[in-house]
């Protein structure tokens, strides 16, 4: 059980554009929702956190605009790099969690490059 | 100012032997902590957790050891297999928070 899915795995974009990254919870609702960055031998960092149906709460530093979380059901979030450029090229994960639980289960991550 | 450390950042065992992973904290408002395995490119695997009301929990080869007075935690795999080399993170939650604060990580490499 416990399952959390990201698509896609991997996706390459050219300057300029914007990119989708879906996170689903497969086998449990997942009220809240969080999305890191990981950089190269850096640890996972918090970008924001989404409950259903409730706009995201982003972390200092983090530009909600570039980053657009929508969190519209109890198993589906999805972030969009918009306007993306060469620097916002890193791994991107997701995890969810239900009430009354403290574990956080983690998706398999989304490899971004922007070129 | 880094709430979560683990100075550590690489570990070598023999398989077989005792891994112990170290953590070190400094938010006293942690009352949950966790740790995640993770392999490259891939999302972390959620390995083990413990409540700040108990000091130590264990699940088959893996236990987790909490010294709160020492804001110290460590994480024991024994006997450590081959399988068992990739990162590991230490991770701790607010009360009544989601939020998780994780470590630097631990490279973990176990030598057959």
């Amino acid at each position: 059980g416990a399952v959390v899915s990201q698509h896609p795995s991997w996706v390459i974009c050219k300057s300029g554009t914007s990119v989708k990254i879906e996170c689903r919870s497969l086998d449990f609702q997942a009220t809240t929702m969080f999305w890191y960055r990981q950089f190269p031998k850096q640890s996972l960092m918090l970008m924001a956190t989404s409950n259903e149906g409730s706009k995201a709460t982003y972390e200092q530093g983090v530009e909600k605009d570039k980053f657009l979380i929508n969190h519209a059901s109890l198993t589906l979030s999805t972030l969009t790099v918009t306007s993306a450029h060469p620097e916002d090229s890193s791994f991107y994960i997701c995890s969810a969690t239900s009430g009354g639980t403290n574990t956080q289960y983690f998706g398999p991550g989304t490899r971004l490059t922007v070129l | 100012d880094q709430q979560v450390k683990q100075n550590s950042p690489s570990l070598s065992v023999q398989e077989g032997r005792i891994s112990i992973l170290n953590c070190d904290y400094t938010n006293s408002m942690f009352d949950y902590f966790l740790w995640y395995k993770k392999y490259p490119a891939e999302g972390p695997t959620f390995l083990i957790s413990i409540s700040s009301i108990k000091d130590k929990n264990e699940d088959g080869r893996f236990t987790v050891f909490l010294n709160k007075s020492a804001k110290h935690l460590s994480l024991h795999i024994v006997p450590s297999q081959p399988g068992d080399s990739a990162v590991y993170f230490c991770a701790g939650l607010g009360a009544g928070s989601y939020q998780l604060t994780f470590g630097k990580g631990t490279k973990l490499s176990v030598i057959p």
